[in-house]
Parts: structure tokens; C-alpha cells; sequence
């Protein structure tokens, strides 16, 4: 079976600060994918990146970063000089590729950047 | 906006009932995925249809079925609704049949409210 965790239940953070969200993972399959979504107030879940796991590279999109290490089986997510914007709830979901490609979320973490 | 359409938005209705909850997949996606969202059990996989036939079950309620219709929109259908059952839905889409995986893309939700 398999398991996202994210361990920080909430964060807040002022304004311009770096902020990292955790995840750790367990699965015993060997290629599997790693995503995380943003659920801002309105409630819809929004797409931001998704990993497989034969590509360890760390991506970076503008202010956004993800740090994949399977060695720690983590994918967590960092926001550099956070806005106020970035106040949502992100979750971080593994899937493995053999039988049903569905979605195993992590609690997620709810992030609140004060003015 | 992801391409996926859900409605109605918000439903609210009582203990003992039956709702519909309905949802287009984006354009050329052959795969639907149900999704429930409450406090207590986190989002939690629910059904996933690819074109027209059931392909995955999750921790779906007896009381709780679905179908994909030809055109490939998708109907979750609650019956004897429990306070219990009061949670955002989701549905994703994802076009499934390519090579590899492919990424889900969530609708907006629908809010159910038992009462």
C-alpha cells in the first residue's frame, strides 16, 4: 500500500520569508509518481508538478522548487519570497503506474503568508 | 481553469436522500476519477471510469455508485445520505491509453451538505 506524509499540519510565515513544505512517501514499488496540487480558498484543486521516479533532477518554476530525493523518499516543496497569494492548502499525492493510477494524498499543509 | 466542469456547485439536502452529481471530463481526457474531500478522512479516492467502464474502486460507500456515459461525462450518484456523507466532491480527469502516466486535473467540487 501506499502513504504520503506531511507532517506539518499549518504554517505561517510573514511575507517575503522562504518557506518549505514537507513530504515523505512510502511505497514498494519501484516506478511510481509524485505530484502536488495547491487548494487555495476557493476550493479547487490546482496541478503544479508532477515527478517520476526515475527522474531525481530538482525542478525549479520561477519562485516555486521541488527537492526529490529518493534516497529519503521525500519530494518536498519550496516557495522562495512567499506572497500573500501563495495562502492555500497544498497537498503532496503519490501514484504507481500498474493497476489503478489513483491519487494517495497526504493530510496536507495548510500554508497562511501574513502581510 | 483545468477543463473540468462539475456541478451544481453547492447542494444541500437531507438525511435519507439521493443526489447526483455530475461532471465533464476536459476534451479528449477518456478518464474520470472520483474524489471525496472531509475533515476527517482527508481526500480519499473514491471510483475511476475510462471510457464508459468501470477501471478502479476505492473506498466507495454500497450506498455510493457511478457510471460514464458515452460522451464521457460521468455521474456520481448518493443514495440514503448520512450526515457522515457532507463533503466536497471532486472529480479529475486524465486522458489514460498513452504511454506512461498521465496527470489528473481536477474539476471545482461540488459541496455536499447533509442536514
Amino acid at each position: 500500500a501506499q502513504k504520503v506524509t506531511q507532517a506539518q499540519t499549518e504554517i505561517s510565515v510573514v511575507e517575503k520569508e522562504d518557506v518549505t513544505l514537507d513530504c515523505v512517501y512510502e511505497t514498494r514499488d519501484t516506478t511510481y509518481y509524485l505530484f502536488w496540487y495547491k487548494q487555495p480558498p476557493s476550493g479547487e484543486l490546482v496541478f503544479l508538478i508532477r515527478r517520476n521516479s526515475f527522474d531525481e533532477q530538482n525542478e525549479i518554476s520561477g519562485r516555486y522548487s521541488w527537492n526529490f530525493q529518493k534516497s529519503t523518499s521525500s519530494f518536498n516543496f519550496t516557495i522562495t519570497a512567499s506572497q500573500v497569494v501563495d495562502s492555500a492548502v497544498y497537498f503532496c499525492a503519490l501514484s504507481i503506474i500498474q493497476g489503478a493510477q489513483k491519487l494517495v494524498f497526504g493530510q496536507g499543509t495548510r500554508l497562511t503568508i501574513n502581510p | 481553469d483545468s477543463g473540468v466542469t462539475q456541478t451544481p456547485k453547492h447542494l444541500i439536502t437531507a438525511t435519507g436522500q439521493r443526489v447526483t452529481l455530475r461532471c465533464s471530463p476536459r476534451s479528449g481526457d477518456l478518464s474520470v476519477y472520483w474524489y471525496q474531500q472531509s475533515l476527517d478522512q482527508g481526500l480519499q479516492f473514491l471510483i475511476q471510469y475510462y471510457n464508459g467502464e468501470e477501471r478502479a474502486k476505492g473506498n466507495i460507500l454500497e450506498r455510493f455508485s457511478a457510471q460514464q456515459f458515452p460522451d464521457l461525462h460521468s455521474e456520481l450518484n448518493l443514495s440514503s445520505l448520512e450526515l457522515g456523507d457532507s463533503a466536497l466532491y471532486f472529480c479529475a480527469s486524465s486522458v489514460v491509453g498513452g504511454q506512461g502516466y498521465e496527470t489528473q486535473y481536477f474539476g471545482p467540487g461540488t459541496r455536499l451538505l447533509v442536514l
